[in-house]
């Protein structure tokens, strides 16, 4: 059964400072590997998708990676703004394309 | 990609009485999945549902409980049946497409 978790919980920052979210799952048979940020209240918002035979991926001020073999993705947020205060949150697809399960997330305050 | 509509976006229920939310996809998808999320926590797979089969539960959560159907490639609804106030809770569902996952508003439920 694929277990997520997500280092740390949480985080606070100043901003402007770079930092790394840390997504681990112990089944590395995965099709794909995908980060969603979500505001209080609100809705999930696709942030990046990486697949499994992918190292990295990059969206302006993110970059995520992907290691599959040691069951490990990093979140990396360069020069972080208020505006990236937010829960983040790695989900994991398996190779049967049959369910996504998600991490617990990390609550990410970047103070101005 | 996918927009799907979700209703209904909130509601307040008696304890005992069940509630039925539909979710609809501008795209014909293969499977469709049910979300639930607690008050301060990550998401929580409840079901997978493919159009003309029958739903695969997850560990804790029962077709009794929790029925779904999936008429065809664009609807499913999720009941929550003889609710009480542990149901109450954000559910969400969402779809696959281009390898992404996507989702609905969500359904905000609280059970009094």
């Amino acid at each position: 059964k694929q277990e997520v978790t997500q280092i740390p919980a949480a985080l606070s920052v100043p901003e402007g400072e770079n930092l790394v979210l840390n997504c681990s799952f112990t089944d590395s048979a995965i099709y794909n590997l995908q980060w969603f940020r979500q505001d209080p209240g609100k809705g999930l918002t696709s942030l990046l998708l990486i697949q499994s035979s992918q190292r990295e991926q990059t969206s302006g001020r993110l970059n995520a990676s992907l290691d599959k073999s040691s069951g490990r993705s990093t979140l990396y947020i360069a020069a972080s703004q208020p505006g990236d205060s937010a829960t983040y949150l790695c989900a994991v697809m398996g190779t049967s394309y049959d369910k996504v399960i998600f991490g617990p997330g990390t609550s990410l305050s970047v103070i101005p | 990609s996918a927009v799907i509509s979700q209703k209904p976006s909130r509601d307040i229920c008696q304890r005992g009485t069940s509630l039925t939310i539909q979710c609809q996809v501008d795209s014909q998808v293969t499977m469709m999945f049910w979300y639930r999320q607690q008050p301060g926590q990550s998401l929580t797979l409840i079901a997978t549902a493919n159009q003309g089969s029958e739903a695969t539960y997850e560990s804790g959560f029962v077709i009794d409980k929790f029925p779904i159907s999936r008429p065809n490639l664009t609807f499913s609804t999720l009941t929550v049946s003889n609710m009480s106030p542990e149901d109450s809770s954000i559910y969400l569902c969402s779809v696959v497409s281009a390898e992404k996952l996507f989702f609905g508003s969500g359904t905000q439920l609280s059970v009094l």
